[in-house]
């Protein structure tokens, strides 16, 4: 069973360019979410998305970015109009269906290490 | 609002030696609590988690943690250390509505000296 995936691992854009982030969750797991790790720093929660729905974007700043998970596919996460602020590893993850209040574990991906010029 | 802190920055232990990592919790209602680690440009693997019950948790590796309701803590730790377990630790703290959004400490990176 393939674990999460993240791809491109590493991006390089240009001031001003946009930045897609992909995510293909675990097989079987219907809940996404993505953290950004700005350097020396912890992760922070930005989205929660299940199937074509977003569940909690508490923490995705307001302008320049959003996320996605359709049907089918990878889920996306879109930044336009980088800035160099945006320099960071962003982090997906990926769990099974939640049954009530069972918490169910998070597995992450690899990471994007996004880099703005 | 929930955090999670994390006090020590660095930490360098020599190889065989035992090893605490430091974790507290600010969180209204039972929290659900993970401890992951991170190896130099890897995602990150969860240790162990705490959602309720016994308050030692055993994880991989030979890790545990114990948590303390009266102290708001979560410590990690592991009785010898393997220079192989040199890396950056992360305690989360699950918040939100059903606890999936995981709010994590600024982490603690471990040296292991030989």
């Amino acid at each position: 069973n393939a674990g999460v995936m993240q791809n491109p691992r590493h991006l390089v854009r240009r001031r001003g360019q946009e930045a897609r982030l992909r995510c293909s969750p675990m097989k079987g797991h219907s809940h996404v979410y993505w953290y950004r790790q700005l350097p020396e720093e912890g992760l922070k929660f930005m989205v929660y998305l299940q199937k074509e729905n977003i569940i909690d974007e508490s923490g995705m700043p307001k302008e320049r970015f959003s996320a996605e998970f359709p049907k089918e596919g990878p889920s996306i996460l879109r930044i336009q109009q980088v800035v160099r602020g945006d320099s960071a590893a962003y982090f997906c993850a990926s769990s099974p269906q939640s049954s009530g209040r069972l918490l169910n574990e998070q597995f992450f991906g690899p990471g994007t290490r996004l880099t703005v010029l | 609002a929930q955090s999670v802190t994390q006090p020590d920055i660095h930490i360098t232990v020599s190889e065989g030696a035992s090893l605490e990592l430091r974790c507290n919790y600010s969180y209204g209602a039972t929290p659900y609590l993970f401890w992951y680690v991170q190896s130099p440009g890897q995602g990150l693997q969860l240790l162990l988690k705490y959602f309720s019950g016994d308050t030692l948790v055993q994880g991989i590796k030979g890790f545990e943690a114990e948590f303390k309701r009266s102290q708001s803590s979560f410590n990690l730790r592991k009785p010898s250390v393997h220079w192989s377990d040199a890396a950056e630790y992360f305690c989360a703290v699950g918040a939100g509505g059903y606890g999936n959004k995981l709010v994590f400490g600024a982490g603690t990176i471990l040296r292991v000296k030989s």
